[in-house]
């Protein structure tokens, strides 16, 4: 049984390209969550998501930031025209269901934006 | 609003000695969860163990254990006799159990073992 994959493991961006960064959750996971670490820093909470719809984005930037999670395929981050406070380690979780405990983590898509 | 403090930005251990993270909390929830994560120098997040507010007993998973003292609001992790792998960075995490809830994490705390 795979884990959490996320892809690509590292993307280096130009400020204003854009950034996609994919996940897809273990396999009988329905809900999703990204998380952004700065550097020297712990796990920030950006969106939740289950199939089709955005549960939680509180935690996210409301400009620039968005994030899917269609009825097929991973659920996708994107960032557009990216800055260089947007460098960071990016993860995604997954869990069987909302109250499940336990989240278990991708291994994260580390971000540079020159 | 929750809360993780970890205050040890990092410790040193000797191979095969046991340590103890700190890990303190806050939140008004009575229905919570407690996490504790690995992060070695690659980077990937490792769920290590869980503990849930109204489970009587401390986890325990092989060489990790957690010291659950709730009227303190501490979660301290502690790792038995140490090995070379248990050095990366740990972060405790919370969540609250009542519907969906996002996790908080703690700054983290690096670990070293030293042989």
């Amino acid at each position: 049984n795979a884990g959490v994959m996320q892809n690509p493991r590292h993307l280096v961006r130009r400020r204003g390209q854009e950034a996609r960064l994919r996940c897809s959750p273990m396999k009988g996971h329905s809900h999703v969550y990204w998380y952004r670490q700065l550097p020297e820093e712990g796990l920030k909470f950006m969106v939740y998501l289950q199939k089709e719809n955005i549960i939680d984005e509180s935690g996210m930037p409301k400009e620039r930031f968005s994030a899917e999670f269609p009825k097929e395929g991973p659920s996708i981050l994107r960032i557009q025209q990216v800055v260089r406070g947007d460098s960071a380690a990016y993860f995604c979780a997954s869990c069987q269901g909302a109250d499940q405990e336990t989240q278990y983590f991708g291994p994260g898509t580390r971000l540079l934006v020159l | 609003a929750q809360k993780i403090t970890q205050t040890q930005p990092g410790m040193f251990v000797q191979e095969k000695e046991a340590v103890t993270l700190d890990c303190t909390y806050d939140t008004s929830d009575p229905s919570y969860g407690l996490f504790w994560y690995k992060q070695p120098s690659s980077g990937e997040m490792i769920f290590l163990i869980y503990q849930g507010s109204y489970d009587q007993q401390n986890a325990t998973e092989g060489r990790y254990s957690l010291n659950f003292q709730k009227a303190r609001k501490s979660a301290n992790l502690v790792i038995s006799a140490s090995q070379l792998g248990d050095s990366a960075m740990y972060f405790c995490a919370m969540r609250e159990l009542a519907g969906y809830s996002t996790l908080t994490f703690g700054k983290g705390t690096m670990l070293l073992v030293s042989p």
